[in-house]
């Protein structure tokens, strides 16, 4: 149980196009999603929180006009890059968290890498 | 705000041996405390969680002690195999809230 699927796993687009990233949990219903990036050899940077139903919430730093998060159901939340750059090449893996007891486990998709050229 | 450090970047170990990672953190008690597994190139999975008010935690042939007096998390795979290869991280919810922040990561090498 528990399984997160994101899509796709890899893309390459152009400079100035819009990619957009599904991330979906399969077997179980997520009210809230995250969306990280990592940068090689670095750890996770979360980069929002979204909710089902209500906008996300960004962390510091993000722009949340250049990264659109969209949590139209418990099981489906996409991140869209709009308008990418080279420097937002990266890997980009979402995560769906489920309440056990006091604490959250999260659960993690396989990840999408990000080329822009 | 708080910080979270894994005690190095790398560890190379003898198939059989023990590894031991240590995650060290400031400036606030968590409630719990997660332990991922990353492979390259794909997402973290989750190991095991430990509370505050247990001092350790088993999962085959993992283990996890939580000492909230030195504020410090270990995490040990007894007799390593060459398939217990890659990241792993630590990971603590931020105060008040139920996101994570991870630690770096330190990647254990098995050699057989």
């Amino acid at each position: 149980g528990a399984v997160v699927s994101q899509h796709p796993s890899w893309v390459i687009c152009k400079s100035g196009t819009s990619v957009k990233i599904e991330c979906r949990s399969l077997d179980f219903q997520a009210t809230t999603m995250f969306w990280y990036r990592q940068f090689p050899k670095q750890s996770l940077m979360l980069m929002a929180t979204s909710n089902e139903g209500s906008k996300a919430t960004y962390e510091q730093g993000v722009e949340k006009d250049k990264f659109l998060i969209n949590h139209a159901s418990l099981t489906l939340s996409t991140l869209t890059v709009t308008s990418a750059h080279p420097e937002d090449s990266s890997f980009y893996i979402c995560s769906a968290t489920t309440q056990v007891a006091s604490s959250y486990e999260q659960y993690f998709g396989p990840g999408t890498r990000l080329t822009v050229t | 705000s708080q910080k979270i450090e894994q005690n190095s970047e790398a560890l190379n170990i003898q198939e059989g041996k023990t590894a031991t990672l240590t995650c060290n953190y400031t400036n606030y008690s968590p409630a719990y405390l997660q332990w991922y597994r990353q492979d390259p190139g794909r997402g973290p999975v989750f190991l095991l969680l430990i509370r505050e008010n247990e001092k350790e935690k088993r999962k085959e042939r993992l283990k996890v002690t939580f000492d909230t007096t030195l504020k410090q998390s270990l995490f040990h795979i007894t007799a390593s195999q060459p398939a217990d290869s890659a990241t792993y991280l630590c990971a603590l919810p931020l105060p008040n809230d139920y996101k994570l922040s991870f630690g770096a990561g330190t990647t254990v090498t098995v050699r057989a």
